[in-house]
């Protein structure tokens, strides 16, 4: 049973270019999170898609947009980057629903951005 | 910004040894969830506590959530290195634009000394 995957795993980028991170969740998983993650700080929330929308957003500027394909996979693009987008972007994924478990979310390894 | 702060940030202990962390919020939440992360990789779901619940057992972790005084605790028995590691403490919230989303702290850094 396949976890959560994330690729690239390294990116290095210089400030002014775009990058996109992409995210496959956990088999069985239909919602997606993506969560930034600065050295030495806990994960921030960015967004949430459910269904191919996002559904939440976390405080973060409208150059940090996603999407969500019929498989449930994901992108994260970011654009301007700037060199405070350095981090660690991390993707989760759950199964909505009701039941308390619906709330725990699989995390991948991530991707570690660099902007220079 | 982050709902939850733990404490203390960081901690170290002999293998064997119990270790605590304390984590405390600022909303009204669903559940509070423990996770792990090694090495800034990705986390680990611990343990997932419910508003209505007081404390829970897994293994040789026990958690416990006061609503009262916002705050919850991270036991750890019978410490192994392999429990080395940043423990995050996170929240969902109760209202339902918060559903689902996970708000964390700043985690507490822990190294288990062989």
């Amino acid at each position: 049973d396949a976890g959560v995957t994330q690729s690239p795993t390294h990116l290095i980028k210089t400030r002014g270019q775009q990058v996109t991170l992409r995210c496959s969740p956990k088999s069985g998983h239909d919602t997606v999170s993506w969560y930034q993650q600065a050295l030495g700080q806990g994960p921030q929330f960015i967004f949430q898609y459910y269904e191919e929308e996002e559904r939440q957003r976390g405080n973060f500027p409208d150059r940090f947009s996603g999407h969500q394909f019929p498989n449930y996979s994901s992108e994260l693009n970011v654009n301007a980057l700037l060199l405070g987008d350095s981090a660690l972007y991390l993707c989760a994924s759950s199964l909505r629903g009701l039941a308390p478990s619906s709330y725990e979310q699989y995390f991948g390894p991530g991707t570690r951005l660099t902007v220079t | 910004s982050q709902q939850g702060e733990e404490d203390p940030q960081a901690l170290s202990i002999q293998e064997g040894e119990n270790a605590t962390m304390n984590c405390s919020y600022k909303t009204s939440i669903n559940n509070l969830q423990w996770y792990r992360q090694n090495s800034g990789r990705g986390l680990v779901h611990l343990i997932l506590i419910r508003s209505n619940e007081r404390e829970k057992h897994s293994g040789r972790l026990r958690v416990t959530l006061d609503t009262s005084k916002k705050s919850s605790s991270l036991l750890i028995t019978a410490s192994r290195a392999a429990d080395t590691a940043s423990y995050f403490c996170a929240t969902n919230g109760d209202s339902g634009g918060s559903n689902y989303k996970l708000t964390f702290g700043k985690g507490t850094l822990l190294t288990v000394n062989p």
